[in-house]
């Protein structure tokens, strides 16, 4: 069983630019949440796929969007990048009706 | 904003000795969890205890949950030095799409 992973691991971006993250999730789960975690802070949630769709988001501007595809991979988008996000961002995968979610290593953002 | 509020912020201990993590929330939940994170990677789920429980063990870890404080509190016994990590509860309330909401942590050094 493979567990949830990542691309890419770092990534350095200029402010203003867009970035597309990409996530993998455990095999068998139709669920995919993206966080995003500031340093020294909690992860912060920034929205959930189930089946495709956008199924519920948190305090983030539209300039944060995703994508969930058929094999339940993901994708978040960030565009107009700014300084504040800067950030660990976390994927995590997990079954519908399932309470655990698993996370995946993370794709850390650097905006300069 | 998050409502899961960690104390201490850090905790230093001998190796073989006991650590105690406490989370305070300000909502009604569905369910509590507590979650391990080492060196700023990805998180790694330990336990869950459900708003109609007041105490969960998993091998070293106690956790009891308190919904009338709202609070909970997590117990590393005989901890090792491989339990250096930052530890975060996050909550459930129940309500909308599965988003776990997180506090900000508490960075526990085991000291060999």
């Amino acid at each position: 069983e493979t567990g949830v992973t990542q691309s890419p691991t770092h990534l350095i971006k200029t402010r203003g630019q867009q970035v597309t993250l990409r996530c993998s999730s455990q095999s068998g789960h139709n669920t995919v949440s993206w966080y995003q975690q500031a340093l020294g802070q909690g992860p912060q949630f920034i929205f959930q796929y189930y089946r495709e769709e956008e199924n519920g988001r948190g305090n983030f501007p539209p300039r944060f969007s995703g994508l969930q595809f058929p094999n339940y991979s993901s994708e978040l988008n960030v565009n107009a990048l700014e300084l504040d996000d800067s950030a660990l961002y976390l994927c995590a995968s997990s079954l519908a009706g399932v309470d655990e979610q698993f996370f995946g290593p993370g794709t850390r953002l650097t905006v300069l | 904003s998050q409502q899961g509020e960690e104390d201490p912020q850090a905790l230093s201990i001998q190796e073989g000795e006991n650590a105690t993590m406490n989370c305070s929330y300000k909502t009604s939940i569905n369910n509590l969890q507590w979650y391990r994170q080492n060196s700023g990677r990805g998180l790694v789920h330990l336990i869950l205890i459900r708003s109609n429980e007041r105490e969960k063990h998993s091998g070293r870890l106690r956790v009891t949950l308190d919904t009338s404080k709202k609070s909970s509190s997590l117990l590393i016994t005989a901890s090792r030095a491989a339990d250096t990590a930052s530890y975060f509860c996050a909550i459930y309330t129940g309500a909308g799409s599965y988003q776990l909401t997180f506090g900000k942590g508490t960075k526990l050094s085991v000291i060999p």
